[in-house]
């Protein structure tokens, strides 16, 4: 597809399982992102991906989180025993330039 | 630490008013300003992208303007209609290292009544 595709679009979990979420970005695109969104809270920046450099994972909130990026395209974000908290919806992005493109989310409920 | 505040928080207007939010940052260490259309249940839609103290920017209905000095940009529109209706994100990146980390404000949600 032309736009950057998410999957799952929604996910519920059990507290304590691992999930993982994929990012296919705009083909050509060397930036990836992930962000997330909690319930009442803005958008916050998790890690950031560019070229072959080593990944800004500054914005990762916890050692449960990790992201990887292979052959520099498709995206996983994986949380490990999650946690009520990590209820939100996460966003992948990419961008070629200064204009970043998102994708509809993936909406994660932790029960 | 980048802080975006975006005011007001929530609109309401009425089909054909003409509306504008506000976007402030800090003036320092700054690199672009990003604002985005985001509807529910779809992704977040860039509108502009913007860099350069004085910049405005249009497209169709929807303007903007920035000034770095003072840290703030604005976003107009002219003649709202109902399907305009959504939340309104400004987003800042410092550049530099910073270039990936955009920081996002909490919002303008905009409701265009008929």
């Amino acid at each position: 597809g032309a736009g950057v595709s998410q999957s799952p679009s929604n996910k519920v979990t059990e507290k304590g399982k691992d999930v993982e979420l994929r990012c296919d970005p705009i083909s050509g695109h060397t930036a990836l992102y992930w962000y997330r969104q909690s319930l009442g809270q803005g958008l916050e920046f998790l890690i950031y991906f560019q070229g072959n450099s080593a990944p800004d994972k500054s914005g990762l909130p916890s050692d449960r989180f990790s992201a990887e990026r292979t052959g520099g395209s498709v995206s996983t974000l994986t949380i490990q025993r999650t946690q009520q908290e990590d209820s939100a919806v996460y966003l992948c992005a990419s961008s070629a330039r200064d204009t970043i493109y998102f994708g509809e989310g993936s909406w994660l409920t932790v029960v | 630490i980048l802080n975006v505040e975006q005011s007001p928080q929530s609109l309401h207007v009425q089909e054909g008013d003409s509306t504008n939010f506000t976007c402030s940052f800090p003036s320092s260490n700054f690199y672009a300003l990003h604002w985005y259309r985001w509807e529910t249940a779809k992704s977040p839609e860039a509108l502009f992208v913007m860099t350069l103290n004085g910049d405005e920017k249009k497209k169709g209905r929807i303007s903007a303007t920035l000034n770095t000095k003072e840290g703030y940009s604005y976003l107009y529109i002219k003649g709202s209609q109902p399907e305009d209706s959504a939340t309104y994100l400004c987003a800042v990146n410092a550049g530099g290292t910073s270039y990936g980390k955009l920081t996002f404000g909490q919002g303008t949600i905009l409701t265009v009544h008929p």
